[in-house]
């Protein structure tokens, strides 16, 4: 069993609705959580990250953690076109980032 | 932009030679990573380096060597390459509470 998974999808959904992307660990001492969009041929780059349970809101986005369940969410609203990529779920034991364990990514596609 | 450049870009080498990546960050970041990310495995760590000549091992690191002279460059070197190692690698650089990636180096070995 991995320590991270992300279902892969893939998902497509209508423009405008909202997205739901979610990701399980089995590692109570991860404590920080990420998130990561990847367009097709490039780097990941970070959309949120967050410390413990909890939600954080930047934008259309917000993440979620609960630590209880094991289990962290991102909700996109009001999707839009330019939001289809690999969206990437990570976590670490301590602050600072070495030795982020991943999720194998979900891809995303927003239908106009 | 992280100022992150990565070469090359795209290499198709064949079984059993040596192969280099090279990273080069402007920003001058203690810590810097190679990952490779493969379809159902998603990134994991080869190598990792908190200073000029420090460097440790992650999960995937049999088969890569790597190398850090200058603060600004980190080097990751396949000793012989194998089918295996085909693969995209990306660097990053650790910035106490992000990671930027940079743009990745596309390995194809025949």
């Amino acid at each position: 069993q991995k320590e991270v998974e992300q279902d892969p999808g893939p998902l497509s959904v209508p423009e405008g609705a909202i997205v739901s992307l979610n990701c399980t660990y089995s590692n109570s001492a991860f404590q920080y959580f990420m998130w990561y969009r990847q367009y097709s041929r490039k780097g990941p780059e970070l959309l949120m990250y967050t410390y413990s349970s909890g939600n954080k809101e930047d934008g259309r986005f917000t993440a979620q953690v609960d630590k209880s369940s094991k289990y962290i969410s991102l909700f996109i609203r009001d999707s839009q076109p330019s939001d289809s990529a690999t969206y990437l779920c990570a976590m670490s034991l301590e602050f600072g980032n070495e030795k982020l364990t991943f999720g194998t990514g979900t891809r995303l596609t927003i239908i106009p | 932009d992280a100022g992150i450049t990565q070469s090359p870009r795209h290499k198709v080498t064949e079984t059993g030679t040596p192969v280099t990546l090279r990273c080069h960050q402007t920003e001058n970041h203690r810590y810097m990573y190679w990952y490779r990310q493969d379809p159902g495995h998603g990134l994991r760590l080869i190598h990792y380096s908190y200073g000029v000549k420090d460097t440790d091992k992650g999960e995937v690191s049999d088969g890569y060597s790597v190398s850090r002279s200058k603060t600004e460059d980190f080097l990751l070197t396949l000793e012989s390459a194998t089918s295996s190692q085909t693969s995209v690698y990306f660097c990053a650089i650790g910035t106490g509470n992000t990671i930027y990636f940079g743009e990745g180096s596309w390995l194809t070995v025949v």
